[in-house]
C-alpha cells in the first residue's frame, strides 16, 4: 500500500528564516511526486510535480527536490504570505490516484 | 472565472437526511474526482470519473453515489447521512486521460459537511 508521511506537522518561522519541509514516500514505481499549497477554507493549489530522483523545481521562494525515498520543499526567506498548509502526494505505477500526506502547517511570523 | 466550482460551500444537516453536492469544471479536463478531507487533513480519494465513466471507486459506503451527466460535471449524492460523514469534500479535475493526475489536479474550494 502506498504511504506518504510529512514532517513536521507544524512549523513556525520568523520572516526571512529559511527552512525545509519533508515528505517521505513508500510507493512502488513512483510515477510522480506532487506538492500542493492549501490555504484555510480553500482547496489545495498545485505547486510542483517531480518525476525522478535528482529533479528540482523552483517557484519564487519555493524549491522542491526529490530523492528515491523523500522529497523536500525548501522555503528561502519566507514571507507571512507563505503561511499555509503544504501537502505532498505521490502516485505509484499501479495506482490511478494520488496518495496524500497529512500536510505541514507553516506559519511565517512578521 | 472559477475553474472548479462546487456548491454548496457549507452544508449542515441532520442524521438520516439525503443531500447532494454539485461540482462543475470549465477547464475542459477529462477526469474528475471526489476527495474527502478529514479533521487530520488527510485527503482520501473516493471516486474518479473519466469522460462520464467511473474509473476509481474506493471503499466508501454505498450511501455515497457519484453521478456524472457529462464530463464537465460530477455530483455526489449521499443517502442516510451519519455523524461520521462530517468532513470537507473536495471536487477536483485533471486533464490526463487515465485519471493519473500526473499533470496536477485543480481542486474546488470544498464543501464543509456537518451532520448533527
Amino acid at each position: 500500500e502506498d504511504q506518504v508521511t510529512q514532517s513536521p506537522e507544524a512549523l513556525r518561522l520568523q520572516e526571512g528564516e529559511s527552512s525545509s519541509l519533508n515528505c517521505s514516500y513508500t510507493v512502488s514505481g513512483l510515477r510522480g511526486l506532487f506538492w500542493y499549497r492549501q490555504d484555510p477554507g480553500k482547496g489545495p493549489e498545485f505547486l510542483f510535480t517531480l518525476y525522478s530522483a535528482g529533479e528540482e523545481k523552483e517557484k519564487e521562494r519555493l524549491k522542491a527536490t526529490l530523492t528515491k525515498k523523500e522529497s523536500f520543499l525548501h522555503i528561502t526567506a519566507p514571507k507571512p504570505e507563505d503561511s499555509a498548509t503544504y501537502l505532498c502526494a505521490a502516485r505509484s505505477g499501479s495506482a490511478r490516484q494520488l496518495t496524500f500526506g497529512s500536510g505541514t502547517q507553516l506559519t511565517v511570523l512578521p | 472565472d472559477t475553474a472548479v466550482s462546487q456548491t454548496p460551500k457549507y452544508l449542515v444537516t441532520q442524521m438520516g437526511n439525503d443531500k447532494s453536492i454539485k461540482c462543475e469544471q470549465n477547464l475542459g479536463h477529462d477526469t474528475m474526482y471526489w476527495y474527502k478531507q478529514d479533521s487530520k487533513k488527510f485527503l482520501k480519494i473516493m471516486f474518479s470519473y473519466n469522460n462520464k465513466e467511473l474509473i476509481i471507486n474506493e471503499t466508501v459506503p454505498n450511501r455515497f453515489s457519484p453521478k456524472s451527466p457529462d464530463k464537465a460535471h460530477l455530483n455526489l449524492h449521499i443517502n442516510s447521512l451519519e455523524l461520521g460523514d462530517s468532513a470537507v469534500y473536495f471536487c477536483a479535475s485533471s486533464h490526463d486521460r487515465m485519471g493519473s493526475g500526473l499533470y496536477g489536479y485543480t481542486f474546488g474550494s470544498g464543501t464543509r459537511l456537518t451532520v448533527v
